[in-house]
């Protein structure tokens, strides 16, 4: 098991810009979920992929959206960035069968728009 | 939509017994989890409940009771590598995961 690696580890960005964030899933897991999470907060749920299919979503405007790949990485891509944004982006896998839905999450890409 | 409350901090001795409340209102509950975070880094996976009663992992343990929309995480023999922000955290059955807030854990000597 390699666990899941997120790239980069920091980004900085000016307002009105794209920004793409890549994730590598556990190996085995087939269902990947991103997070966003600002200092001093609990993570919030962007959306959920499984099987390449997006099966979740959370509070966030369509210019948030996200691929998953059929080896099972995944993209995060957020448009028209905003000074909000600034945040730690975290990627979680699971195996969505497995009963106790634990999630292996990444150490994150921490964003900073300018 | 999905709301959870936790304490903010909590203070402890080395080789105390801590434990953390979390409240939950939601929709389509399917399970309660527990995460533990060190300096915004990774959060790492502690335990899930999806049944009322308690699991048990070595010296954590975490409880719940449905009926109460309620759960707990128990510290036990407190470490100073146990400092760090912990997460309450529901499972819902439209996939998605909400976490609270978080409570900051100090452990002084």
């Amino acid at each position: 098991e390699t666990g899941v690696t997120q790239s980069p580890t920091h980004l900085i960005k000016t307002r009105g810009q794209q920004v793409t964030l890549r994730c590598s899933s556990q190996s085995g897991h087939n269902t990947v979920s991103w997070y966003q999470q600002a200092l001093g907060q609990g993570p919030q749920f962007i959306f959920q992929y499984y099987r390449e299919e997006e099966n979740g979503r959370g509070n966030f405007p369509p210019r948030f959206s996200g691929l998953q790949f059929p080896n099972y990485s995944s993209e995060l891509n957020v448009n028209a960035l905003e000074l909000d944004d600034s945040a730690l982006y975290l990627c979680a896998s699971s195996l969505l069968s497995v009963a106790n839905y634990g999630y292996t999450f990444g150490s994150g890409t921490r964003l900073t728009v300018v | 939509g999905q709301s959870l409350e936790q304490p903010s901090e909590v203070t402890a001795v080395e080789g105390a017994i801590v434990q953390i409340n979390c409240t939950y209102q939601t929709s389509g509950f399917y399970g309660l989890s527990w995460y533990q975070q060190h300096d915004g880094g990774a959060p790492t996976f502690l335990s899930y409940n999806a049944l009322d009663g308690l699991e048990e992992t070595g010296r954590f343990s975490s409880f719940l009771s449905r009926s109460d929309s309620y759960g707990y995480l128990l510290l036990q023999e407190l470490q100073m590598k146990d400092s760090a922000s912990y997460f309450c955290a529901v499972r819902s059955n439209d996939y998605k995961l909400s976490f609270g807030a978080g409570t900051t854990v100090t452990v002084r000597a």
